[in-house]
């Protein structure tokens, strides 16, 4: 079955950086574009980045676009997202999510806390 | 940038009411719309997509509606597992965006 797993959310200061990893298995990773897709305390589902199949697109939230980059390794069937110059409004729980245009599948997320 | 609208913010119902959702757009999305429900501490679920269909395994109690700007999200007879917050989303030409969520608490 599909499986998306989350990893390497912390606790960073402001300005500082951060990679965020999406282990996915269960099905063909090279097939699916994929989503990271945000959430702040007790607040709204916030969409962050898309990566086509292929790699070959890349879109970004106004809010991120700059700071953040989204990229993949099929041989490693993992999603990335690359933060940095990272604000205290980018603290959250962000969740990587399968297939386009819909998220069809998510992961459980990982928590990322910008704080001095 | 597309914005989202849903109303109301909150609802309070009792098991076995029919419920309806309301989110808007700010500009025409043809039936490209999502709805997902979200429980505290989970990860999203994806309910219906292209505004009407729903997703395998989602009881046929939910259903949606609506293309260009209005959409409903409705559920025919509520169920005590469906107490949660639903979010409606939209996908065009590359954007997502996300509508405030609404959340449905028991009366």
């Amino acid at each position: 079955q599909v499986q998306l797993v989350e990893s390497g959310g912390g606790v960073v200061q402001p300005g500082g950086s951060l990679r965020l990893s999406c282990a996915a298995s269960g099905f063909t990773f090279s097939n699916n574009g994929m989503h990271w897709v945000r959430q702040a305390p007790g607040k709204g589902l916030e969409w962050v980045a898309f990566i086509q199949y292929d790699g070959s697109e890349k879109y970004y939230a106004d809010s991120v676009k700059g700071r953040f980059t989204i990229s993949r390794d099929i041989s490693k069937n993992t999603l990335y997202l690359q933060m940095n110059i990272l604000r205290a409004e980018d603290t959250g729980i962000y969740y990587c999510a399968k297939d386009a245009p819909v998220c069809h599948y998510w992961g459980q997320g990982t928590l990322v806390t910008v704080s001095s | 940038d597309i914005q989202m609208t849903q109303s109301p913010s909150t609802l309070s119902a009792s098991v076995g009411d029919r419920v309806t959702i309301t989110c808007r757009a700010s500009q025409s999305i043809s039936n490209w719309l999502a709805w997902y429900q979200q429980k505290p501490g989970k990860a999203p679920k994806l309910l219906i997509y292209e505004a009407s269909n729903l997703e395998s395994g989602v009881p046929s109690r939910f259903s949606g509606s609506g293309s260009g700007t209005e959409f409903t999200l409705t559920i025919s007879s509520l169920q005590p597992d469906d107490f949660a917050t639903y979010y409606c989303q939209q996908y065009n030409i590359y954007s997502w965006t996300f509508g405030q969520g609404t959340k449905v608490e028991i009366k």
